[in-house]
């Protein structure tokens, strides 16, 4: 069985600061992929990024960053000089070869002005 | 722009009504799904249909009643609803279903509140 847990409940920051979300997953499968999904109050999912299970190269793109650690079974999303428009709960998801995707409980991500 | 629409955003019904949530994709992929989401919770999975054909039924009430009219559409049939079934209903289309490498694009979800 699959599992994703995102310890976070809820994050809080000024603007221009730097935020972290953690997600750790759980799955015996050697082959995998791993996603962020952004929803913001409008309810719409958004996809970020997915990385396979054998490309641990971290990944930038814009403000938007992800490390990927293997040894740790940790995806972390880090956003950079965070903005009111970031404000959402962001989702970590991880799929297998013939299973649904799994969701974390997500993290909700307030960037206050 | 999302590539998935859905219709209507919002829907208020009472539990004896009978309404349909509808879902229109336009990026060609195979396979859709139709999601419930409860408030400050993860997604849940209700159905998968694969080439038109339901391939996933989690368990759902017969109260919701999924149909896919063709590879690009898919609706929700709602009757007899209980207050409980007040949630954001989410569909998402992907290419490939079971295959690992599989990423599914949602769309902008029914708000469906049951009086």
């Amino acid at each position: 069985a699959q599992k994703v847990t995102q310890a976070q409940t809820e994050i809080s920051v000024v603007e221009k600061e730097d935020v972290t979300l953690d997600c750790v997953y759980e799955t015996r499968d050697t082959t995998y992929y791993l996603f962020w999904y952004k929803q913001p109050p409008s309810g719409e999912l958004v996809f970020l990024i997915r990385r396979n299970s054998f490309d641990e190269q971290n990944e930038i793109s814009g403000r938007y960053s992800w490390n990927f650690q293997k040894s740790t079974s940790s995806f972390n999303f880090t956003i950079t000089a965070s903005q009111v428009v970031d404000s959402a709960v962001y989702f970590c998801a991880l799929k297998v070869s013939g299973s649904r995707l799994t969701f974390g409980e997500g993290t909700q991500l307030t960037v206050n002005p | 722009d999302t590539e998935v629409t859905q219709t209507p955003k919002h829907l208020v019904m009472g539990m004896t009504n009978k309404k349909s949530l509808k879902c229109e994709q336009h990026m060609g992929h195979r396979a859709m799904y139709w999601y419930k989401q409860k408030a400050k919770k993860p997604p849940e999975l209700m159905f998968v249909y694969s080439y038109e054909k339901l391939s996933i039924n989690e368990s759902v009430p017969s109260r919701f009643s999924p149909e896919c009219p063709n590879s690009s559409l898919l609706n929700l049939h709602l009757h007899a609803l209980q207050p409980e079934d007040s949630a954001l209903y989410l569909c998402a289309s992907s290419d490939r279903d079971r295959d690992v490498t599989d990423t599914q694009y949602f769309g902008p979800g029914t708000r469906l509140t049951v009086l």
